[in-house]
């Protein structure tokens, strides 16, 4: 089955706790992407990847990383989370960037 | 880099009437416009999209409609039924230099009453 996941679909950290969200797609696309989603803000890029190895900041980059090491694969990397990246995580994937994308299931995170 | 403003922010249609949702963009390098739908506690999924060369597409109960001129694009929906009740969100494929990004508007919530 075609899909995107994520994990953990839910996690709760405290402020400077290092934490990976993971995102794995099985389409061989070469464009993946996250964004948050926060209420009344919509869903805003934080980072996306045209390929292995190239990737670029979004609208939201501040206080994120991410790496692409091999297709399928692209994790989102908070170093140093804080109380205000509390929020709905989704990670995407497309054949490139102006092809349907397809979402995974979404990651809420709270950081207190 | 692009903006996109989406209007309006919630819009309530009663079974079987219409629903038009506008956005606007500033980027006028942008060539693709895709409308995500996202139902209640779901991921967003895509409904239509359309490209730069082309100013209508239809599918079935759903059109989107595009001015380039004036930069901006819309999302009709015919007979609308209470299925159709969910976020809806408009987005635009913005260039920086050979990168491209995708932002989108920030919703419309709308609900279809019996």
């Amino acid at each position: 089955e075609a899909q995107v996941t994520q994990n953990p679909r839910y996690l709760i950290t405290v402020t400077g706790k290092k934490l990976t969200v993971t995102c794995s797609q099985n389409m061989n696309h070469e464009y993946m992407s996250w964004y948050r989603q926060d209420p009344g803000l919509g869903l805003r890029q934080i980072y996306y990847s045209m390929n292995v190895e190239v990737t670029d900041k979004g609208d939201v980059p501040e206080g994120y990383k991410v790496s692409r090491k091999e297709k399928r694969n692209f994790p989102l990397i908070l170093e140093s989370p804080s109380p205000n990246q509390t929020s709905l995580y989704f990670c995407a994937s497309s054949l490139e960037a102006t092809y349907e994308q397809y979402f995974g299931p979404g990651t809420r995170l709270t950081v207190t | 880099g692009e903006n996109v403003e989406q209007h309006p922010s919630t819009l309530s249609v009663q079974e079987g009437d219409s629903a038009v949702i506008k956005c606007t963009y500033s980027d006028s390098a942008s060539n693709y416009f895709p409308w995500y739908k996202q139902e209640l506690g779901k991921r967003p999924q895509l409904i239509i999209d359309i490209r730069s060369n082309v100013g209508e597409k239809k599918d079935q109960r759903i059109a989107v409609t595009l001015n380039k001129t004036a930069k901006h694009f819309s999302l009709h929906i015919t007979e609308t039924q209470p299925e159709d009740s969910a976020v809806y969100f408009c987005a635009a494929r913005g260039y920086t230099g050979t990168a491209s990004k995708l932002t989108f508007g920030t919703g419309t919530r709308l609900q279809v009453t019996l």
